[in-house]
């Protein structure tokens, strides 16, 4: 079946622009995160949505970041007035949340490059 | 969120057996022991987890120390495909609670033809 989808793949902006990233999840599953990861570097959590449920956003690191979730399916990340260190891989994962499923079902990511 | 120390690399070759360790001395009751690995230019994939006992699927098998202070990631015949950075990771993930993964740095593992 289909998995976590995101788009675009790759992006190159200009320092001080806005970019929206995409996320489809897999169908039916309630739990989606977002992720970061820096060149050589391990991931780092962004937000997590988890049904109606007030997200997660804990792992924010500015008010230039924010996320929504619309339909409890789609997804998307917003960087508003991005900076060169904001060019990383960004990774959104779902899981099912029930029935003795753990694992979260990672999307290919977009490499964000901001000049 | 506990820490988990892995070493930063290791190397098998093709078709024998890979021991991946994982020290997680302060890990908690309610711990679950996850691993994922990420293949060059992919994002993670789930490779397995476990909470007490030893696990074992189609992909591995992970070894939990008595005290849960320690785990070993087992890959039986190691493949080229197997070459991917792996991840162990503590995380409170419950069967109906989210939860985030903490990725540290992982172990890079090189499979030699």
């Amino acid at each position: 079946g289909a998995g976590v989808s995101q788009s675009p793949s790759n992006k190159v902006t200009e320092k001080g622009k806005d970019v929206e990233l995409r996320c489809d999840p897999i169908s039916g599953h309630t739990a989606l995160y977002w992720y970061r990861q820096s060149l050589g570097q391990g991931l780092e959590f962004l937000i997590y949505f988890q049904g109606n449920s007030a997200p997660d956003k804990s792992g924010l690191p500015s008010d230039r970041f924010s996320a929504e979730r619309t339909g409890g399916s789609v997804s998307t990340l917003t960087i508003q007035r991005t900076q060169q260190e904001d060019s990383a891989v960004y990774l959104c994962a779902s899981r099912f949340l029930a029935g003795g499923a753990y694992e979260q079902y990672f999307g290919p990511g977009t490499r964000l490059t901001v000049t | 969120d506990a820490k988990t120390t892995q070493p930063n690399s290791m190397e098998s070759n093709e078709e024998e057996p890979v021991h991946l360790p994982c020290n997680h001395s302060t890990i908690s009751g309610t711990d679950y022991i996850h691993w994922y690995r990420q293949l060059p230019s992919q994002g993670p994939e789930y490779v397995i987890h476990g909470l007490t006992s030893n696990v074992n699927n189609r992909m591995a098998s992970l070894a939990i120390a008595e005290d849960r202070k320690s785990s070993t990631l087992i890959l039986h015949r190691a493949t080229l495909r197997d070459a991917a950075v792996y991840y162990c990771i503590l995380s409170l993930l419950g069967e109906t609670s989210g939860s985030r993964l903490t990725f540290g740095e992982g172990t890079q593992l090189t499979v030699n033809p």
